[in-house]
């Protein structure tokens, strides 16, 4: 499967807790993109890539939230202190170079804070 | 006022309708427009994009903008219970800044 893998697929956690979770691009896309979605909204953005560097972060992204594309591969989200409000799906999208933006998702880590 | 609004829905057709869903918009500076199906915990799959204004047609998908009145559709042809899913609209100022997303529209489709 050469499509956006994220691992892992769910996660439950108690509130405090750290958690990491991991995003596989596509190969040789070098954009990257986190976004949260809550129950009955649409995605809402975190963070993004171009290759290793962090460009934008959305007033979303608290300082609990870090985001690091180490080599311009994969990517990792850390929550620190996790909080109940931080239960969500996780999603993760890539789009290669070319003017279009057409971003591909993953399948989402589902994140269950108790 | 959300930057995109989406009726939530849920709609419910029966099987071979033509289903119309809308997206409005208030930003005038976004020029790409994506459609993605969402089925239920799962992640979004990109079914139609489109830059600027005009209409394109994919199979049985059908995707319009109209930037003058800052409002896009997809129509679906012929539908099917495998239609049956969560429709998100997507915009972008540019090919490299982050989507923002409607709500989403939740259809049904009855065989």
């Amino acid at each position: 499967d050469t499509g956006v893998s994220q691992d892992p697929r769910h996660k439950i956690t108690k509130r405090g807790q750290n958690v990491t979770f991991r995003c596989d691009p596509i190969s040789e896309h070098n954009r990257l993109y986190w976004y949260r979605q809550t129950l009955g909204q649409g995605p809402e953005f975190l963070t993004y890539f171009q290759n290793e560097a962090q460009l934008e972060k959305s007033r979303l992204l608290s300082d609990r939230f870090s985001a690091e594309r180490p080599k311009g591969s994969f990517s990792t989200l850390e929550i620190q202190r996790t909080e109940q409000g931080d239960s969500a799906m996780y999603l993760c999208a890539s789009r290669g170079q070319g003017a279009i933006n057409e971003q591909f998702f993953g399948p989402g880590t589902r994140l269950t804070v108790l | 006022q959300k930057e995109v609004e989406q009726d939530p829905g849920p709609l419910s057709v029966p099987e071979g309708a033509i289903v119309s869903l809308n997206c409005t918009y208030s930003n005038s500076a976004f020029q790409y427009f994506m459609w993605y199906r969402q089925y239920s915990r799962k992640g979004p799959e990109l079914l139609m994009y489109t830059y600027s204004s005009g209409n394109k047609e994919d199979g049985r998908f059908t995707a319009q903008v109209d930037k003058s009145s800052k409002y896009i559709s997809l129509f679906i042809r012929d539908s099917q219970p495998s239609d049956s899913a969560t429709y998100l609209c997507a915009m972008s100022r540019s090919g490299n800044t982050p989507l923002v997303f409607g709500k989403g529209t939740r259809l049904s489709v009855i065989a």
